[in-house]
């Protein structure tokens, strides 16, 4: 079975730039996250979607996080401007309704 | 207070040894546990799910105590290949599946 797959891997952009990132959940999987990992902290949750709609958006930036899945399967993450707070790992999981959570190999941001 | 708290070590064991970890959480009405292992810039893979009568994986014994509000996982007879760090996790509140995850403790098995 795949696993979570996302895109890029590493992205390097500069300041005031915008940068998205792109998640697909293992097949079957309704309901997806978006983490944010900092440097030597645990993942930090920023959104979680069920299928297409939001559960929780609680932590997410909205002044500069958008996030979506428009069809219940992709998701995209996107940032507007970058800060270089933002710099860190962001990471996808996706789970079946509420089991356990797993995780794709992750975006590593860095923000100069 | 955060709502997950772990030591964030370093622990550092020789092969052989027996290594135990603790991860307090402040939601008394938190109902899923977890314990992830993260390998140096790899994502999070689950390790264990912590029930509440405990259970066990091979040389992984993960135990949940309500009273005190803690997790625990055990690691016995510590491979070289144990070395990583630990993360444990907590959903929010009942009914969410949404997880709070400590800091994580990094573990280093010595020869």
């Amino acid at each position: 079975e795949a696993g979570v797959a996302q895109s890029p891997r590493y992205k390097i952009i500069e300041k005031r730039q915008s940068v998205a990132f792109w998640c697909n959940p293992i097949s079957g999987h309704a309901t997806l996250y978006w983490y944010q990992q900092i440097l030597g902290q645990g993942p930090k949750l920023l959104i979680q979607f069920q299928n297409n709609g939001v559960v929780d958006d609680s932590q997410l930036p909205k002044d500069r996080f958008s996030a979506e899945r428009l069809k219940g399967v992709d998701s995209t993450l996107k940032i507007q401007p970058a800060k270089l707070e933002d710099s860190a790992v962001y990471l996808c999981a996706s789970s079946l309704e509420e089991r356990e959570q797993y995780f794709g190999p992750g975006t590593r941001l860095t923000v100069t | 207070r955060k709502e997950v708290e772990q030591d964030p070590g370093p622990f550092n064991v020789p092969e052989g040894a027996t290594v135990a970890f603790n991860c307090t959480y402040s939601n008394s009405a938190s109902q899923s546990f977890f314990w992830y292992r993260q390998d140096c810039r790899k994502e999070p893979k689950l390790l264990m799910s912590v029930y509440s009568s405990g259970n066990e994986d091979g040389r992984f014994t993960a135990q949940l105590n309500r009273a005190s509000q803690y997790i625990s996982l055990l690691i016995r007879d510590s491979k070289l290949s144990d070395s990583a760090t630990y993360l444990c996790a907590v959903n929010s509140h009942p009914g969410a599946n949404n997880l709070f995850f400590g800091t994580g403790t990094r573990l280093t098995v010595i020869p």
